[in-house]
C-alpha cells in the first residue's frame, strides 16, 4: 500500500524553541494532508488540513499561528510548533489520502513531541 | 457533535481466544465506519470499513457490521494469534469529510 513518512519520529526541545515536523507521501502525490494530535490514551483529534498551493484550514480551537502549517509540494507538508511549551507535548500523527480527500487515508508512523 | 467510544483497554486474550471489541458511534447523517490497527512502532493501517448500513466490512478474519438501530460497529475476530496484537482504533468519517476517532484498544495476544 501507500506509504507515508515523518520526520523526525521523536524530539525533545526546550520551552520556547520551535519544532518543523515533516510529513511525506513517499509513493503518491497528495494535494491534502491530515494533521493529527493524539494524547496518551486519547483519542487522534484533527488539527488542520493541509492543502498544497493554500492555506491550511484549521480545526476549532487550534491556535493557527501557534500551529504553522505549510504545504510545500504534492508530497510534502510540515508542521511547525512555534514557540513550544510543555503542554504541547504530545503524539502529532499525518495522513494522506490516496486519489482525493474521500478516498482511503494513510498514516504517518507519528511523531513524539516532549517540550521541556 | 460526531463522537465514537470505544471499550477501554488493555484487552489480553490467549491464543486462539474469541476477540470483541466494541465500538458506538454518534454521528449525524450517514457516516462511513473503519477499524484502523496500529502495530508497534508503525503508523495507522485501514483493517476494514463499511459505508452505509448493514454492510460488513472484513479482512485478515476480523469482521465489523455497520448496525445502524444500535449505533455500532463491533470488532469481532474467532480466532486470535499473537500477531494480532496491536491497538486497534475505531473511527468514522461524516459527510463533512472530517474523521473523529476512538481511545483505541490495545490488545494483547499471549502464545
Amino acid at each position: 500500500g501507500a506509504v507515508v513518512s515523518q520526520h523526525p519520529s521523536w524530539v525533545i526541545c526546550k520551552s520556547g524553541t520551535s519544532v518543523k515536523i515533516e510529513c511525506r507521501s513517499l509513493d503518491f502525490q497528495a494535494t491534502t494532508m491530515f494533521w493529527y494530535r493524539q494524547f496518551p490514551k486519547q483519542s487522534l483529534m484533527l488539527m488542520a488540513t493541509s492543502n498544497e498551493g493554500s492555506k491550511a484550514t484549521y480545526e476549532q480551537g487550534v491556535e493557527k499561528d501557534k500551529f504553522l502549517i505549510n504545504h510545500a509540494s504534492l508530497t510534502l507538508s510540515t508542521l511547525t510548533v512555534t514557540s513550544a511549551h510543555p503542554e504541547d507535548s504530545s503524539f502529532y500523527i499525518c495522513s494522506a489520502p490516496l486519489e482525493g480527500p474521500y478516498n482511503e487515508q494513510f498514516f504517518g508512523p507519528g511523531t513524539r513531541l516532549t517540550v521541556l | 457533535g460526531d463522537s465514537v467510544t470505544q471499550m477501554e483497554g488493555p484487552v489480553t486474550l490467549s491464543e486462539e481466544a474469541c476477540l470483541t471489541i466494541n465500538c458506538t458511534y454518534t454521528a449525524t447523517g450517514y457516516p462511513s465506519l473503519f477499524w484502523y490497527v496500529q502495530y508497534p512502532g508503525e503508523g495507522l493501517q485501514l483493517l476494514l470499513k463499511a459505508t452505509k448500513a448493514d454492510d460488513k466490512g472484513s479482512n485478515k478474519g476480523f469482521e465489523a457490521t455497520y448496525r445502524k438501530e444500535t449505533t455500532s460497529f463491533h470488532l469481532e475476530k474467532g480466532s486470535v494469534q499473537v500477531s494480532d496484537s496491536a491497538v486497534y482504533f475505531c473511527a468514522l468519517r461524516n459527510t463533512g469529510n472530517q474523521f473523529y476517532f476512538g481511545t483505541g484498544t490495545s490488545l494483547t495476544v499471549i502464545p
